[in-house]
């Protein structure tokens, strides 16, 4: 099946600072890419659809400006975390392809 | 908001047994697709069995296997023969016009 990678798998940043999560598609091309956000004990619920080589679109509620979107390739998409707070702290986890089939292995993030 | 609602937070099965997880959706639609996935301890979102609205006959897969009642909105997963390994998180969702929602999850354990 198709394989989908994160990076980091954890990180943790001190508050004010940014933090980039890589999503790549490892053995297909994938127009698009969507980013999910879990926090403990909940489910998940999709922040944006991240588009190659346009504009990602955001889910009602997500700040366009606090989680920037790039989607530079066919392969990678990439999630950045801008002037991370505390309450930013969550595990992020990436789907390619389409938002139901194949999932990244999360990334979890600790803002100190 | 058309929502995904799993009443069971948690759910005990003896090896071997069968066990049912519960899920009702609300939507609009006529055509959509439902999902149940699993999330180990690993986190990794793990799909176990789709099934398409306007399909009638039931999906399965191996031994899981869905009662779709699309009047009722009902969308059950049973695990029959059930393995130490499928002890996890189950998420129910739903997907139509680019909406993605899941439910909040049944915590399945298994008892040896």
């Amino acid at each position: 099946g198709a394989v989908v990678s994160q990076h980091p798998s954890w990180v943790i940043c001190k508050s004010g600072t940014s933090v980039k999560i890589e999503c790549r598609s490892l053995d297909f091309q994938a127009t698009t890419m969507f980013w999910y956000r879990q926090f403990p004990k909940q489910s998940l619920m999709l922040m944006a659809t991240s588009n190659e080589g346009s504009k990602a679109t955001y889910e009602q509620g997500v700040e366009k400006d606090k989680f920037l979107i790039n989607h530079a390739s066919l392969t990678l998409s990439t999630l950045t975390v801008t002037s991370a707070h505390p309450e930013d702290s969550s595990f992020y986890i990436c789907s390619a392809r389409d938002p139901f089939s194949f999932f990244g292995p999360g990334t979890r993030l600790t803002v100190l | 908001a058309q929502t995904v609602t799993q009443s069971q937070p948690e759910m005990s099965v003896q090896e071997a047994e069968t066990v049912t997880l519960s899920c009702t959706y609300d939507t609009s639609e006529s055509d959509y697709y439902l999902f149940w996935y699993k999330q180990p301890p690993s986190r990794q979102m793990i799909l176990v069995i789709r099934q398409e609205a306007y399909k009638q006959q039931n999906a399965t897969e191996n031994r899981f296997s869905v009662n779709f009642q699309k009047a009722a909105k009902s969308f059950s997963l049973k695990i029959s023969d059930s393995q130490l390994g499928d002890a996890a998180m189950y998420f129910c969702a739903r997907y139509n016009n680019n909406d993605m929602r899941f439910g909040a999850g049944t915590r399945l354990t298994v008892k040896p």
